[in-house]
């Protein structure tokens, strides 16, 4: 069983598109997050939700829409698509909105845009 | 957030221990270390974390330097799938949920 998965797991599309990433937990976690890991491998927080909610949302434009219609789910919005917005994007999850809970990853979606 | 130091690369040999370190001079008190790794093409995996004692878990050991100020991840045998990206990040408890990602330790495994 998948802990924590996302769909698609490749997205090529046109510069000006609108494109959704789902993804979702089994884990019973009540606390997801979406990371982006652009060219050069730096991975960066880009939001996080606890029990629906949203609670850190890091200077992303506001192209990027993250839904949460439940705790095990967070959908992951994004407008008019830009060369920039290439990268990987990973969605994780953790028990509790602890600092010492590990966090558990799914296993990426690679966006590219043309 | 208080930031960490760590060698760009590595490289080991099969079936060898490995020391990968890791520098937090700045750290504070309320500090955890938490090492996560990310292999090829997947999503990182939490490896092990600490606050002060040394830990052992079944992937690796963290020892934990007295004065918290640097922190050296062991692998007691490396493996061919222990090739990876190791990160060493600082989470406090008042520095929010997420991690903290920096560049990284590439540790190369050679058979």
């Amino acid at each position: 069983d998948t802990a924590v998965s996302q769909t698609p797991k490749y997205l090529v599309t046109q510069m000006g598109n609108d494109k959704s990433i789902k993804c979702e937990q089994n884990l019973g976690h009540d606390t997801m997050y979406w990371y982006k890991q652009d060219s050069k491998k730096f991975l960066k927080i880009m939001f996080s939700y606890n029990n629906k909610e949203l609670i850190i949302n890091e200077t992303v434009p506001n192209r990027f829409s993250p839904k949460s219609p439940d705790k095990a789910h967070l959908n992951l919005h994004i407008n008019s698509l830009e060369l920039g917005d290439s990268a990987v994007y990973f969605c994780a999850s953790s028990h509790l909105a602890g600092y010492y809970n590990e966090q558990f990853f799914g296993p990426g979606t690679r966006l590219t845009v043309l | 957030d208080a930031k960490t130091t760590q060698p760009n690369s590595m490289e080991s040999n099969e079936e060898e221990p490995v020391h990968l370190p890791c520098n937090h001079s700045t750290i504070s008190g309320t500090d955890y270390i938490h090492w996560y790794r990310q292999l090829p093409s997947q999503g990182p995996e939490y490896v092990i974390h600490g606050l002060t004692s040394n830990v052992n878990n079944r992937m690796a050991s963290l020892a934990i330097a007295e004065d918290r100020k640097s922190s050296t991840l062991i692998l007691h045998r490396a493996t061919l799938r222990d090739a990876a990206v190791y990160y060493c990040i600082l989470r406090d408890v008042n520095s929010g949920y997420a991690l903290n990602f920096g560049k990284g330790t590439s540790l190369l495994v050679t058979p």
